[in-house]
């Protein structure tokens, strides 16, 4: 079945520490690959995507993420954090045969000041 | 704002009443989407529509559970006879070509079944 995983559910660092969360997807096909943030008391909003070209895409706040196609992942990074990135952070998925996004369970980051 | 619109914003209901929910997507997008997620979930699938058309329903969508979009262009959401388990964050999103596959969400509905 097409599935999206999160492999961190819970994350804690302190200002200035790196980011990496992951994603892996189980499907062969092609495939657009999005990361969703949601601040506390806000809706979804999009923090970067890729559809195709250079694997390595970079997103809003310093965020980036990079596709590596062998490994159906869709790693998360941000090289220093700060208190305002807490929140909670979705991984999804559209898959060219099912015409929806496929969400992972999220990742709550909380930075600590 | 010319955002996804949903409303009402919350809804606490008594088990067994019906509850309707609306959706206004962004203007001239094609595509509407609802999902409902509950806490320490991602958003779940539960169905779409291109234009008026209804294209896929999740299994999650239980016979209860209709939508519509009589214009092709806002939508609403009914629960018939709720149940507590219904209790959930339920989002719209809408999106367009070519980029079908971005998808912006709105602020959601929070429904509670007491």
């Amino acid at each position: 079945a097409q599935s999206v995983s999160q492999h961190n559910h819970h994350v804690i660092l302190s200002e200035a520490a790196s980011l990496e969360l992951g994603c892996n997807y189980s499907y062969g096909g092609t495939v657009n690959l999005f990361w969703y943030v949601q601040y506390p008391g806000q809706h979804l909003q999009l923090l970067l995507k890729y559809f195709s070209g250079d694997p390595l895409v970079k997103g809003i706040k310093g965020f980036e993420a990079e596709f590596i196609k062998s490994k159906f992942s869709f790693n998360l990074r941000k090289p220093s954090v700060q208190w305002s990135d807490t929140a909670e952070y979705f991984c999804a998925v559209w898959m060219d045969s099912s015409y929806k996004l496929i969400f992972g369970s999220g990742t709550r980051l909380l930075v600590r000041p | 704002d010319t955002g996804v619109s949903q409303n009402p914003r919350h809804k606490i209901t008594k088990r067994g009443q019906n509850v309707t929910f609306r959706c206004d997507p962004i203007s001239e997008h094609n595509r509407l989407y609802w999902y409902r997620q509950t806490l320490g979930q991602g958003p779940e699938f539960l169905t779409y529509f291109q234009n008026e058309a209804q294209l896929e329903k999740s299994r999650l969508l239980s016979d209860r559970f209709s939508a519509e979009r009589p214009k092709g262009s806002f939508s609403t959401l009914e629960i018939q006879r709720t149940e507590q388990g219904d209790s959930a964050m339920y989002l719209c999103a809408s999106s367009d070509q070519p980029f079908e596959s971005e998808a912006f969400f709105g602020q959601g509905t929070r429904l509670t079944v007491v």
